[in-house]
């Protein structure tokens, strides 16, 4: 298996710019989490899916973030506008039935 | 408040130095421990999945234990390769969501 795949691998935009983070979680999977890494404030969630309906959005930072799973093969994160406090490692995992989650290996952000 | 916490935040360890990193938690029942590395630049990668008060695994040099309050990461005679992050994660009970800690940063020297 390819594992979870995420693109792009390296995103640098301005502030005030939209950008879309994508993931291909690892086939069968039925659960999808969203993460963002900073040093401040380590692994966080943002958002998860199950069987592609979002279950828990409490740690979307705010309204400029939104989240989608069109499929059981496919999801975008969406920051509209970006700024540059949104800059950080953006993680995608994926899971069976709940158990230990497979991580991707992480979009990294810039927002000048 | 689900809560992790990890120590020390940063361990340096000559090679074949054995060692332990701590990983406490505050949860509202435990559904499962988690275990992770995270090599620079990469995503984290899993190693252990704990479940019950008593319950130990291994792999390799590692070997992860747990007690109703704190799980250790037992590192046995270290290597440079072993340099990484760990990382530590609870489940609580009724979410499917993990709540990870900082991280213990470890570099072995030769």
């Amino acid at each position: 298996d390819a594992g979870v795949i995420q693109s792009p691998r390296h995103e640098v935009t301005e502030m005030g710019q939209e950008v879309t983070l994508r993931c291909k979680p690892i086939s069968g999977h039925d659960y999808l989490f969203w993460y963002r890494q900073t040093m401040m404030r380590g692994l966080e969630l943002l958002i998860y899916f199950n069987n592609n309906v979002p279950i828990d959005d409490s740690g979307m930072p705010e309204d400029r973030f939104s989240a989608k799973m069109p499929n059981a093969s496919f999801s975008t994160l969406k920051i509209q506008p970006s700024e540059p406090r949104d800059s950080a490692v953006y993680f995608c995992a994926s899971t069976e039935r709940g158990n230990e989650q497979f991580f991707g290996p992480g979009t990294r952000l810039t927002v000048l | 408040e689900d809560q992790v916490t990890q120590s020390p935040e940063a361990l340096r360890l000559q090679e074949g130095e054995s060692s332990s990193l701590n990983c406490s938690y505050t949860v509202s029942g435990l559904r499962g421990l988690f275990w992770y590395r995270q090599d620079p630049g990469k995503g984290p990668e899993f190693l252990f999945t704990l479940y019950s008060a008593g319950e130990e695994k291994e792999k390799e040099r590692l070997k992860a234990t747990l007690t109703k309050k704190e799980s250790f990461l037992h590192i046995t005679a270290p290597k440079p390769e072993d340099s990484a992050t760990y990382l530590c994660a609870v489940r609580p009970d009724n979410t499917d969501k993990l709540i990870f800690g900082t991280g213990t940063r470890l570099q072995v020297f030769p």
